[in-house]
């Protein structure tokens, strides 16, 4: 298993406070991905990261912001949570082979997180 | 329009039955094909990729068609272990920088 680990792995949190999500990884892989899950829309993409320092958004970036000062680490923060915030968070991890042209992304186990 | 559509299920098949998933992209441009299964309350896993001859991983068979935009999964000889939801997978050819489109997923359960 891709060494990848995602904390806190379960939260519950007010409206309106900020929540800090963490993943890991002790792989040395350049890109790093954060996705929520939710049921009826599968998995989809709220940030990326192609390196330290270089970030972009995905295609449900609202409420949500990302930092990565390590090549290990890579922060996902909800400014200010709301009840539409609430998912299972996964983080993946990627190194782009390029004459392969392989893309395959390696998971962390998830965050449950409830915003009530 | 959905980057990838996947048949949400649910198949239920016995053991020892051979069951088919199938998978549409729309990104013609597309050149990754992956398969990924995922278990109740766990991370999505990499099962296997999608080449473009087709290619085979023990019971699990996969096939691409470009022309068609197609990617298929078949399971032999269904194990109750292969209950799980698999997800078809597919690049995003306008991106350098890895992104993956995920279909819904296809629920399959096996029983005894």
């Amino acid at each position: 298993d891709a060494g990848i680990t995602q904390s806190p792995r379960h939260k519950v949190t007010e409206t309106g406070t900020p929540v800090t999500l963490r993943c890991h990884q002790t792989e040395n892989h350049r890109y790093m991905y954060w996705y929520r899950q939710d049921p009826g829309h599968g998995l989809r993409l709220i940030h990326y990261s192609y390196g330290v320092k270089d970030t972009d958004k995905g295609e449900v970036s609202d409420g949500y912001s990302v930092s990565r000062s390590k090549t290990e680490d890579f922060l996902l923060t909800l400014e200010s949570a709301t009840s539409s915030q609430t998912s299972v968070y996964f983080c993946a991890i990627s190194e782009i082979v390029r004459k392969g042209g392989s893309l395959e992304q390696y998971f962390g186990p998830g965050t449950r997180l409830t915003v009530t | 329009r959905k980057e990838v559509e996947q048949d949400p299920g649910p198949f239920n098949v016995p053991e020892g039955a051979t069951v088919a998933f199938n998978c549409t992209y729309s990104n013609s441009a597309s050149q990754s094909f992956f398969w990924y299964r995922q278990d109740c309350r766990k991370e999505p896993k990499l099962l296997m990729s999608v080449y473009s001859s087709g290619n085979e991983d023990g019971r699990f068979t996969a096939q691409l068609n470009r022309a068609s935009q197609y990617i298929s999964l078949l399971i032999r000889d269904s194990k109750l272990s292969d209950s799980a939801t698999y997800l078809c997978v597919v690049n995003d050819r306008g991106s350098t920088l890895g992104r993956l489109y995920f279909g819904r997923g296809t629920q399959l359960t096996v029983w005894p």
